[in-house]
């Protein structure tokens, strides 16, 4: 099974700062088939990017996904006070499907 | 606008079988595969398996030998059935719709608890 490492494991910034987060996989992740999700406490997790860098439906222009093979990253270019959230990456081009552990992004 | 929603029992006893509903609204459950999704306390995501209404599945070997999961058309709605839980298997369980392709898992539910205690 693939195993995907996300990096830092808490983000604290301020808001209009940039964010990177980093999902490193444990082999090659077919087709580029990674996606990110934030979630918010209590809400259903939403999907930000597909395809590694795809921004799917409605995702302001400001979250950026990047990365192929086994490392990929998400950036939040300025961040504002809702992107407070856990951010997981989830790899979906090998059975089993796995998920990151997960980066909170705090906003001071 | 594409909902759903999880529902069952919030308290299951160990070596029970733990069954959850998922209710889809805004599209048609014979139009995508389905995914399962759980998260225990303080824990990653895991990924329980996917299934098409046609009866192909697709479950994490880890726990394939106990899950099963179903739909049924005729009420929009989807199920999960977890057999012989144990305390493990405390968490928040999710369903989603599943592109299988490039889009992958685009909508989620917002979950439901299941603690497992006797």
């Amino acid at each position: 099974e693939i195993v995907l490492t996300q990096s830092p494991g808490t983000l604290s910034l301020s808001p209009g700062e940039r964010a990177t987060l980093s999902c490193r996989a444990s082999q090659s992740v077919r087709n580029s088939y990674l996606a990110w999700y934030q979630h918010k406490p209590g809400q259903a997790p939403r999907l930000l990017m597909f395809v590694a860098s795809t921004r799917a439906t409605g995702i302001p222009d400001r979250f950026s996904g990047s990365g192929s093979g086994t490392d990929f990253t998400l950036t939040i270019s300025r961040l504002e006070p809702e992107d407070s959230a856990v951010y997981y990456c989830h790899q979906y081009g090998m059975s089993p499907r796995t998920f990151g552990q997960g980066t909170k992004v705090e906003i001071k | 606008q594409v909902q759903l929603q999880e529902s069952g029992p919030a308290l299951v006893k160990p070596s029970e079988t733990l069954s959850l509903t998922c209710s889809v609204s805004g599209t048609y459950i014979t139009s995508y595969y389905w995914t399962w999704v759980r998260q225990p306390p303080g824990k990653a995501l895991e990924w329980i398996g996917y299934f098409y209404y046609n009866g192909e599945n697709n479950y994490n070997p880890s726990l394939k030998s106990r899950v099963t999961m179903s739909a049924d058309t005729s009420q929009s709605q989807l199920s999960l059935r977890l057999s012989s839980v144990t305390a493990a298997d405390t968490a928040v369980y999710y369903c989603a719709r599943d592109r299988y392709g490039a889009e992958g898992i685009d909508v989620w539910g917002q979950g439901t608890m299941v603690i497992v205690s006797s």
